[in-house]
């Protein structure tokens, strides 16, 4: 049981470049998000997927797109980096879209130079 | 924006005392969590109060609530320098609304 699970581990882009950040749980969790951490900041949602086939912004979803493969994968893509979106990023999931307890990946850093 | 926001943003203790760190919030609350972020790690989840608790306790942890003044403190016992790390407080908004955090050093 590796719980939530995201790849790569870091990554360097140059501004304008595109990439994908893979995550997946094998929880059989519904509800899978996406966040981002700036240095001495908490972390922001991104964007959030209550359940297999859907998906809804967060508070910063500018720059980014998300697809929620099938239950287990939620990828999260840069389709032109910018060197504002130079971050950590992490992919969460729960059991359910209401409250409870979410499980964190590794986190995946990301320099956009 | 971010919903919660810890008091002190940092804290620096001897192993064995104790660690009292502070979170106020905005808006009305089903429930807030507290996670614990190693160095360069994901963040790990340490406990969840119900916005009808107001105490609850895991371990060396003690977590409060008061909803009429929207705050929340973690209460860490007899410290250790594994405890050494960064605390968040979240709420649910529907993905969770963190705060800037705590960090605390415990010194051995």
């Amino acid at each position: 049981n590796a719980g939530v699970t995201q790849t790569p581990k870091f990554q360097v882009l140059k501004t304008g470049q595109s990439m994908t950040l893979q995550c997946a749980q094998d929880m059989n969790h519904n509800s899978m998000y996406w966040y981002r951490q700036d240095p001495g900041m908490g972390l922001r949602l991104i964007y959030y997927s209550a359940s297999e086939g859907t998906t809804d912004k967060g508070e910063v979803p500018n720059g980014y797109n998300v697809s929620r493969l099938n239950k287990r994968e939620f990828s999260l893509r840069l389709e032109s980096a910018a060197p504002s979106q130079t971050s950590v990023y992490f992919c969460a999931s729960r059991v359910g879209g209401g409250a409870g307890t979410q499980y964190f990946g590794p986190g995946t850093r990301l320099t956009v130079l | 924006s971010q919903q919660g926001e810890e008091d002190p943003q940092a804290l620096s203790i001897q192993e064995g005392e104790n660690a009292t760190m502070n979170c106020s919030y905005k808006t009305s609350i089903n429930n807030l969590q507290w996670y614990r972020q190693n160095s360069g790690r994901g963040l790990v989840h340490l406990i969840l109060i119900r916005s009808n608790e107001r105490e609850k306790h895991s371990g060396r942890l003690r977590v409060t609530l008061d909803t009429s003044k929207k705050s929340s403190s973690l209460l860490i016992t007899a410290s250790r320098a594994a405890d050494t790390a960064s605390y968040f407080c979240a709420t649910d908004s529907p993905g969770l609304s963190f705060g800037a955090g705590t960090t605390v050093t415990v010194r051995a």
